[in-house]
Order: structure tokens, then sequence, then C-alpha cells
């Protein structure tokens, strides 16, 4: 299993501005996802982080909103854009271990105003 | 496109008593997957199951994957608090090898 963590854990932001995500693996991932989960709720996949090509986003979710970057095969980072209230979530990166199970990070718990 | 459904949505059950979840998918799986989340946690991965009609156990929890491979359940025997959490089961959806979260089941132990 991979052990996986993320930075911030949390952060209160204006609305307006800009988060970015990071999520470091412990080890090389072919595969890593960025959810949403809003309280009580399930986690809905944002995107695919591809290594050396562009994030294949899920329907509802664009680019211009939530940047990715996937520099390598141990790293990726997110970015709410242009925040509202709205994107008030938990936002979870996750690698894909063996037969498409997935491990997660600790999440960012993030707060618009 | 696919959709993964659990009930119930909430189950409160006194300490010592059993509980079912039961996952239900729109289409066939590969296999099925079962996380659990901690309140304020994130989900950690239990078990998954590939066979048709595949049973396994872990100490007081049993997963079962159904034989058309579309529905799948948990059973915990003699629940105890730190069985406190919510339980989604989740199967592959298409390409990338992404996968499909179930709506989970929010389980309230009550010593």
């Amino acid at each position: 299993s991979a052990v996986i963590s993320q930075k911030p854990s949390r952060d209160i932001c204006q609305r307006g501005t800009s988060l970015t995500i990071q999520c470091q693996v412990d080890s090389q991932v072919t595969m890593m996802f960025w959810y949403r989960q809003q309280p009580g709720q399930s986690l809905t996949l944002i995107a695919t982080a591809n290594q050396g090509s562009e994030a294949t986003y899920e329907s509802g979710f664009v680019i211009d909103k939530f940047p990715i970057s996937r520099p390598n095969l141990t790293f990726s980072t997110l970015t709410v854009s242009n925040m509202s209230p709205e994107d008030s979530s938990i936002y979870l990166c996750s690698a894909q271990g063996a037969g498409e199970t997935q491990y997660f990070g600790p999440g960012t718990r993030l707060l618009v105003l | 496109g696919q959709q993964v459904m659990q009930i119930p949505q909430y189950q409160h059950v006194q300490e010592g008593e059993d509980f079912t979840t039961y996952c239900n998918s729109s289409t066939t799986l590969s296999n099925i997957q079962w996380y659990k989340q901690r309140p304020g946690g994130h989900p950690v991965f239990l078990i998954q199951l590939v066979k048709s009609g595949e049973v396994k156990k872990q100490k007081r929890l049993t997963f079962q994957f159904g034989e058309a491979k579309k529905n799948s359940s948990l059973h915990i025997t003699a629940t105890q608090t730190t069985d406190v959490g919510t339980y989604f089961c989740a199967g592959p959806s298409g390409g990338y090898q992404k996968v499909t979260f179930g709506t989970g089941t929010k389980l309230q132990v009550i010593p």
C-alpha cells in the first residue's frame, strides 16, 4: 500500500482567490486521482492526474477551474481557482494500488468565505 | 452513467448487534471494493472481491460478491464502537482505471 500526504490539511480562503493543494506519494504510482467530498456525502471524482500529459476531467469539472499538475510519478497538485463558497468541501487525492484499489491522502478541508 | 447505490443510508445499532450494508451497481462489475471512512477521516481500503459469488472474511467482517457481479454486501457480526464510520463500496467505471463510489452507509454504534 502507498502512504499519501496532502497539504494544506485545511484552509480558510476568501472568494475570488485560488488555492493549490499538494499530494505526495511515498512510492511511484501510475494513476493518481482527485476527489471532492461534501460533508456526509460520497466521493465525486474530479479528474485523473496523468503523468506527462493533461489531466482527464469528469463531467462537470473543467481545467480552468481545477488545473492539475503531475510532474512525476510521486507528486500531483490540484488548484481550486477563483473560489466561491460553493467550493467549500473536502478535497482528497488518491493513488491507485493493485486491481484498481485506491489509497487516499488525509484530505484538505477547504472553507471559502 | 454507472450508478452504485447502497442501502441503508444510515444505520444505528446497539453495540453487539449485527449490521449489514448492501451495494447495488447498475452495471456488471469486474470487481468490487469496500472502504471505511471514520468520522473526520479519509476512506481506507478494506478489501477487494473479484470472483462471482466470492465470500471473504476479515475477523468480524464478511464480504460477499453477488453471482451476477452487480451487487455486494458487507456484514459485521457483533458490532463494536470501533466499527463506527461510513462504509463505501466502489466498482470500476470504465476507462482510465477509475472507480465509482457508492452512496455509502453511515453506521452508528450505541454503547
